[in-house]
């Protein structure tokens, strides 16, 4: 069935360490991505958009790239740092229905000093 | 300081009674949307509003409703509630739905029904 989903639940990285966390599409229709955080006991927090048009966007330490072939997208954490640490979620939004966003499940993303 | 304040961060309740989770936001944000968080399920939107008066369902909107009379507020009213509704509970605003339009996320209201 359709679905926004995470290849990985967990992930642990050195400190310094480069991470990436995947997250895998399967509507075809989907044409806007985002990338949130969430710490532990708040609400998610956004940190880098991309569209379909778009193969890759970059931030202040963080790159998301975007395979439409494979539909496929990544989240790239340069240097990983301790405050790092805490669940990522991709979401997507449609087109068409672009009120509407759809998450995946999260990874929990475990930095070890 | 922007932000999007839910009341009550927590909650107990029981079975069939009805209760009120209220969201406010202070950016003049147009759109509005309530979720729930339930484990391995991530994010699951229960409804959403693009302006006053206007409220759509998401995608998990049985046993819910809503309403948006002001544009800063949007509560979640759950008539009579069950223990199915158990969940942390999530409300978001932007300035407009859709891409580019960067969402902001209350803290959440951990709602368990006995």
């Amino acid at each position: 069935g359709e679905s926004v989903g995470l290849h990985l639940p967990t992930l642990s990285v050195q400190e310094g360490d480069n991470s990436i966390i995947n997250c895998a599409y399967s509507n075809s229709a989907s044409d806007y991505f985002i990338w949130y955080k969430q710490e532990s006991g708040k609400g998610p927090q956004f940190i880098i958009d991309i569209r379909s048009n778009m193969d890759k966007r970059q931030g202040q330490r963080v790159t998301v790239l975007l395979n439409k072939t494979v539909k496929h997208l990544s989240l790239q954490i340069a240097a990983t740092q301790p405050g790092d640490s805490a669940v990522y979620f991709c979401a997507e939004n449609r087109a068409g229905d672009f009120n509407k966003f759809y998450f995946g499940s999260g990874t929990k993303l475990n930095v070890k000093p | 300081e922007a932000q999007v304040t839910q009341n009550p961060r927590y909650l107990i309740t029981v079975t069939g009674k009805k209760l009120t989770v209220t969201c406010s936001q202070n950016m003049n944000h147009e759109y509005m949307s309530w979720y729930r968080q339930d484990p391995g399920l991530g994010l699951r939107q229960i409804y959403y509003s693009m302006n006053v008066e206007v409220t759509d369902k998401g995608d998990v909107p049985e046993g819910y409703k809503v309403s948006r009379k002001e544009k800063r507020n949007f509560p979640l009213i759950l008539e009579s509630p069950s223990p199915n509704q158990t969940s942390l509970y999530f409300c978001a605003s932007s300035q407009t739905g859709g891409a580019f339009s960067e969402a902001f996320f209350g803290q959440g209201t951990r709602l368990t029904v006995v």
